[in-house]
């Protein structure tokens, strides 16, 4: 595709579910970052693919978070049993390699009430 | 992992003027590095990348690396008020992946 693809755009769940947030990169892209963002505050690392697998996951905060990128194009990350404090715009960027710039998508903002 | 700092503003300049926005990294073994403007209520949108020491231009912005002192910056002359935003400083490299700043904000005055 022309640019990085977030769906949804907008997520509301209720505490205690499950959601899972997608993003589709750049094509061609083999990095691909999934980040959160609260107000005010800078994007906040969560994992990093290389393809399909997992390079970094350092930055999910607890287990109840986890992310696929089966066939190293599409990542889906998912969260389980959500708490008031998951809600957030979840972002995510694709590059072409390790080192090169990362483009963003537009984002999900889940709202957990 | 690495450390990316950003004074948090408000950074207030007059329209016309050389904003200087400043970033200082922890990791030295950082290889590259990007500055992102994000407006309020949208995505960090990349304006520029610097791999090596010095500066590089692009139109109105400068980015200056110094990896020595592992301090990058932004320079914006003649600003604008349609550059007023967040600014996000961004290092890649060593052994952690893209890691930001929580960013400055900047207020240009008309």
């Amino acid at each position: 595709g022309a640019g990085v693809s977030q769906t949804p755009s907008n997520k509301v769940t209720e505490k205690g579910k499950y959601v899972e947030l997608r993003c589709d990169p750049i094509s061609g892209h083999t990095a691909l970052y999934w980040y959160r963002q609260s107000l005010g505050q800078g994007p906040e690392f969560l994992i990093y693919f290389q393809g399909t697998g997992a390079a970094d996951d350092s930055g999910l905060p607890n287990d109840r978070f986890f992310a696929v990128r089966p066939e190293g194009s599409v990542s889906t990350l998912k969260i389980q049993r959500t708490e008031r404090g998951d809600s957030a715009v979840y972002l995510c960027a694709s590059s072409s390699t390790d080192y090169t710039e990362a483009f963003f998508g537009q984002g999900t903002r889940l709202t957990v009430v | 992992q690495k450390e990316v700092e950003q004074n948090s503003g408000p950074l207030s300049v007059p329209e016309g003027a050389i904003a200087s926005l400043n970033c200082t990294y922890s990791d030295r073994g950082s290889q590259s590095f990007f500055w992102y403007r994000q407006y309020s209520g949208k995505s960090p949108e990349l304006i520029m990348f610097i791999y090596s020491n010095g500066d590089k231009e692009d139109g109105r912005f400068t980015a200056q690396l110094n990896k020595a002192s592992q301090y990058v910056s932004l320079l914006i002359r003649d600003s604008q008020p349609s550059d007023s935003a967040t600014y996000l400083c961004a290092v890649v490299g060593g052994n952690t992946p893209l890691v930001f700043g929580k960013g400055t904000r900047l207020s240009v005055i008309a």
